[in-house]
């Protein structure tokens, strides 16, 4: 298994303003993975997340509004930049390891 | 891309009784078909999974089955118990590409 650590776990932000999600996993990975989950919904892939390179980002998001880093092979950040609350979700990081899908306990994010 | 889709989208069954959910999926290079529960507040567990080279596959209540020709698989879950209540998710995943494509969920109820 994969252990994957996100933080805040949770935030209550004002509109307009930015947050940025940590993501850790305890050993190097190639790809990283960011998700939203908004309320009642299933599962959308925001972005992929390579290090040394630029997020490759899903239909629907983009850098400007969902800024990814990727400094290092076990460490990821995303910004939901210029929130509203429209923004009001759950935000969950993602690994493969050996072909099974591992998920961060996920940020749960209130846009007043 | 990739597109899943999940029926039922809610289900209640009586304790004891039998629970099938099924999903069907467009990209014919997807290999890889996992299902995932999500209690509430919770992040998605991995329960089960499928490849393309198998048919069925069973794990104690719980069995998968795949057809690859028409795109379909299910998740069967006999004697149901009150504890597994929750969302489940299907997925399909591409190759090498290791991006999950998630069904819209369905929400089990299990009536004791």
């Amino acid at each position: 298994s994969a252990v994957i650590s996100q933080k805040p776990s949770r935030d209550i932000c004002q509109r307009g303003t930015s947050l940025t999600i940590q993501c850790q996993v305890d050993s190097q990975v190639t790809m990283m993975f960011w998700y939203r989950q908004q309320p009642g919904q299933s599962l959308t892939l925001i972005a992929t997340a390579n290090q040394g390179s630029e997020a490759t980002y899903e239909s629907g998001f983009v850098i400007d509004k969902f800024p990814i880093s990727r400094p290092n092979l076990t460490f990821s950040t995303l910004t939901v930049s210029n929130m509203s609350p429209e923004d009001s979700s759950i935000y969950l990081c993602s690994v493969n390891r050996h072909n099974e899908q591992f998920f961060g306990p996920g940020t749960r994010l209130t846009v007043l | 891309g990739e597109n899943v889709e999940q029926h039922p989208s809610t289900l209640s069954v009586q304790e004891g009784d039998s629970a099938v959910i099924k999903c069907t999926y467009s990209d014919s290079a997807s290999n890889y078909f996992p299902w995932y529960k999500q209690e509430l507040g919770k992040r998605p567990q991995l329960i089960i999974d499928i490849r393309s080279n198998v048919g069925e596959k069973k794990d104690q209540r719980i069995a998968v089955t795949l057809n690859k020709t028409a795109k379909h698989f299910s998740l069967h879950i006999t004697e149901t118990q009150p504890e597994d209540s929750a969302v489940y998710f299907c997925a399909a995943v591409s190759g090498g590409y290791q991006k999950v494509t998630f069904g819209t969920g369905t929400k089990l109820q299990v009536i004791p």
